[in-house]
């Protein structure tokens, strides 16, 4: 268990419909970043958050957005969804310290499935 | 841009065999981190093992053992005496300090009793 909590666990929706992911970081973790995983694209980082802050954007869509709360929980935004956004979205966390990489530990993600 | 390859898709091995992973990477950074994690069945990701670009230290931590070699720009990964909780497809990623992961497209063991 690496101390990242995803809700929910699985998600099964309609084309245009929208979602949101949450995600609990670690105990004393300042950085959220999001991942998702398809099999066409792989492991794609989608966004980060630090302390509150969007820190770094990666392939992420206009159509999904994130944002990190005071209490550093994060939600992903998932709006207009089409089929091919079903994916396993992960949520993981680190401390955040400046000037260095530090090793994310991942959720157990959520399985989206998009009919 | 970075880049990392798995080119083995698939490995399939005997319990009590050695497994070796390969991982080549790409970047024009002196500074960088390379990690192996790993997706068992059940779908989660666990972190396994994690190096710096100026640390060619290689160790073995339990059955774990990596290779890393700035020379040829590989980070090898190698499961010793292999058991079937090993299946899993295992992922290299690379990142360059701007904080995102780069993933390879992994590699699938499975370990047959």
């Amino acid at each position: 268990d690496s101390g990242v909590t995803q809700t929910p666990k699985h998600l099964i929706t309609a084309t245009g419909q929208r979602v949101t992911l949450r995600c609990s970081p670690r105990s004393g973790d300042l950085s959220v970043y999001w991942y998702q995983q398809s099999l066409d694209q792989g492991l794609q980082f989608l966004i980060q958050y630090y302390n509150g802050e969007e820190r770094a954007k990666g392939n992420i869509l206009e159509r999904f957005s994130a944002q990190q709360f005071p209490d550093l929980h994060s939600e992903l935004n998932l709006s207009s969804l089409e089929l091919g956004d079903s994916a396993l979205y992960f949520c993981a966390s680190s401390v955040g310290s400046e000037g260095t990489q530090e090793t994310q530990y991942f959720g157990p993600g959520t399985r989206l499935l998009v009919l | 841009a970075q880049k990392v390859t798995q080119a083995q898709t698939e490995i399939s091995v005997v319990e009590k065999e050695d497994v070796t992973l390969d991982c080549v990477y790409e970047t024009r950074d002196t500074t960088y981190y390379l990690f192996w994690y790993k997706q068992p069945p059940s779908g989660e990701l666990v972190f396994l093992i994690r190096r710096n670009s100026f640390d060619e230290q290689n160790e073995i931590s339990g059955r774990y053992s990596w290779n890393f070699q700035k020379s040829t720009s590989s980070f090898n990964f190698t499961i010793t005496a292999s058991q079937v909780v090993d299946s899993a497809v295992y992922f290299c990623a690379l990142s360059v300090g701007d904080y995102k992961l780069s993933f390879g497209a992994g590699t699938t063991v499975t370990v047959r009793a």
